[in-house]
């Protein structure tokens, strides 16, 4: 069974610096998707980033990228120039697509908070 | 495009008592996913359906049901209520995930059980 590990319950993090979230995932799977969804305080969940494991190239958005270690299977999101707005509770997702069905884990999420 | 929409935003029940909850996908999604989140456990995957027919389940009891309409309208169903069942539940809308798969999440409806 697949599994997600978000090590850091809560983490917080100095306006304008940089901030690393941490992701491991445990899967035989070799095609499969990760992705990272931010969930601000009373506010809906949105996509951040997302990653296809066949790709090698680390997927970038803007302030946003990740370090995709597939063979480790790990899956680290880094905000850089952090902002007040990225404070909200971040959550690592695995999907795996077989046969035109899918299926989402999400790890239990990091509560970041950004410090003025 | 108006977003994920769910209904009601809050509910107040008690222990014994069933609870329906609604959700409107993004217009042209077929695919609906519905989760629980609890402080500590983070999402946990309730069930999906696609096309009025579930595809995927989690590994909740019986008591969690749930169904989609042919406008893809879904709803999930609680019976017999438990303290332990309070919580956000959020539902999530998807096109056809033939590739990418991101969802698109609701505000969520939050389930007290008293």
């Amino acid at each position: 069974a697949q599994t997600v590990t978000q090590s850091q319950p809560e983490m917080s993090v100095q306006e304008a610096e940089t901030v690393t979230l941490s992701c491991t995932y445990d899967t035989s799977e070799n095609n499969y998707y990760l992705f990272w969804y931010k969930q601000p305080p009373s506010r809906q969940m949105i996509l951040v980033i997302r990653q296809e494991a066949y790709k090698q190239q680390n997927a970038t958005e803007n302030r946003f990228s990740v370090n995709f270690q597939k063979a480790a299977k790990s899956f680290s999101l880094k905000i850089s120039d952090s902002q007040l707005g990225d404070t909200a509770m971040y959550f690592c997702a695995f999907m795996r697509s077989t046969s035109g069905t899918y299926k989402y884990i999400f790890g239990t999420g990091t509560r970041l908070k950004v410090l003025a | 495009k108006a977003g994920v929409t769910q209904t009601p935003r809050y509910l107040i029940k008690t222990r014994g008592q069933q609870v329906t909850l609604s959700c409107s996908p993004i217009s042209g999604h077929r695919s609906v996913s519905w989760y629980q989140q609890t402080p500590g456990q983070g999402l946990q995957f309730l069930f999906e359906y696609f096309s009025e027919t579930q595809r995927n389940k989690g590994n909740f009891p019986g008591r969690f049901s749930g169904r989609q309409f042919s406008n893809s309208r879904s709803e999930m169903n609680v019976s017999t209520l438990e303290l332990g069942d309070s919580a956000l539940y959020l539902c999530a809308s998807s096109s056809d995930p033939g590739g990418w798969g991101e969802q698109f999440f609701g505000p969520g409806t939050r389930l007290t059980v008293l």
